[in-house]
């Protein structure tokens, strides 16, 4: 199976502050990448697709990058309805493998 | 509006069998994978496996092969995660969610399902 690594597990930030979190894939996976937010009781939300793709309808303060094994996804402004769990996850083969999720605090 | 409704929660006995449901509505049920994903109380996402509802191809982690059963009525536009013996450790919530099928890199989920918690407990 491939493995997914995010970096932070969690951070705190501010209101305001941009914010970077990143993913790592234990092999290439070129740009087989989406990211997802969830808040708290609530179901996944889908962000990005192909590592840099925004889904429908997602503000663009969110954007992705990276190739290969390295990918970063990035929120430009933090906002108060942005604090939330991150994933990342390979869409690259089967078992499609998450990272352990990066929880978004407010300092 | 595209979406996938998901059954209720359940609570079970260990040793139990269940089957929970996720129907999907407004696109064609036939042409997206529709996916199961388990997250254990305060614990993070775990890629269950993946069903073609247009010709019942499925395709399962490691981790849940011989654990659960997939399957789908494609008649009634609606996917099944099934156990035959549920277990105290089975205690999580189930989301399902949708994937195209474009052997590329859009092949992500885009939509979820609310989700279904599952109780096993004596």
């Amino acid at each position: 199976d491939i493995q997914m690594t995010q970096s932070p597990s969690s951070l705190s930030a501010s209101v305001g502050d941009r914010v970077t979190i990143t993913c790592r894939a234990s092999q290439g996976i070129s740009n087989y990448l989406a990211w997802f937010q969830q808040k708290p009781g609530k179901a996944p939300k889908s962000l990005i697709y192909a590592a840099s793709s925004l889904q429908s309808g997602v503000p663009s303060k969110f954007s992705g990058s990276g190739s290969g094994t390295d990918f970063t996804l990035t929120i430009s402004s933090l906002q108060p309805e942005d604090f939330a769990t991150y994933y990342c996850q390979q869409v690259y083969t089967y078992p499609r493998t998450f990272g352990q999720g990066t929880k978004v605090e407010i300092k | 509006e595209v979406q996938l409704v998901q059954s209720g929660a359940e609570v079970k006995k260990p040793g139990e069998s269940l089957k929970i449901s996720c129907k999907g509505s407004g696109y064609s049920f036939t042409s997206y994978w529709i996916g199961w994903v388990r997250q254990m109380p305060g614990k993070g996402l775990e890629w269950m496996g993946i069903i073609y509802p247009g010709d019942s191809d499925t395709r399962y982690s490691p981790s849940f092969q011989g654990q659960v059963t997939i399957s789908a009525d494609k008649s009634i536009s609606t996917a099944y995660l099934q156990w035959s013996s549920l277990k105290a450790s089975d205690t999580a919530m189930y989301y399902c969610a949708r994937q195209n099928d474009k052997a590329a890199a859009s092949d992500a989920f885009d939509i979820w399902g609310q989700g279904t918690m599952v109780t096993v407990s004596s």
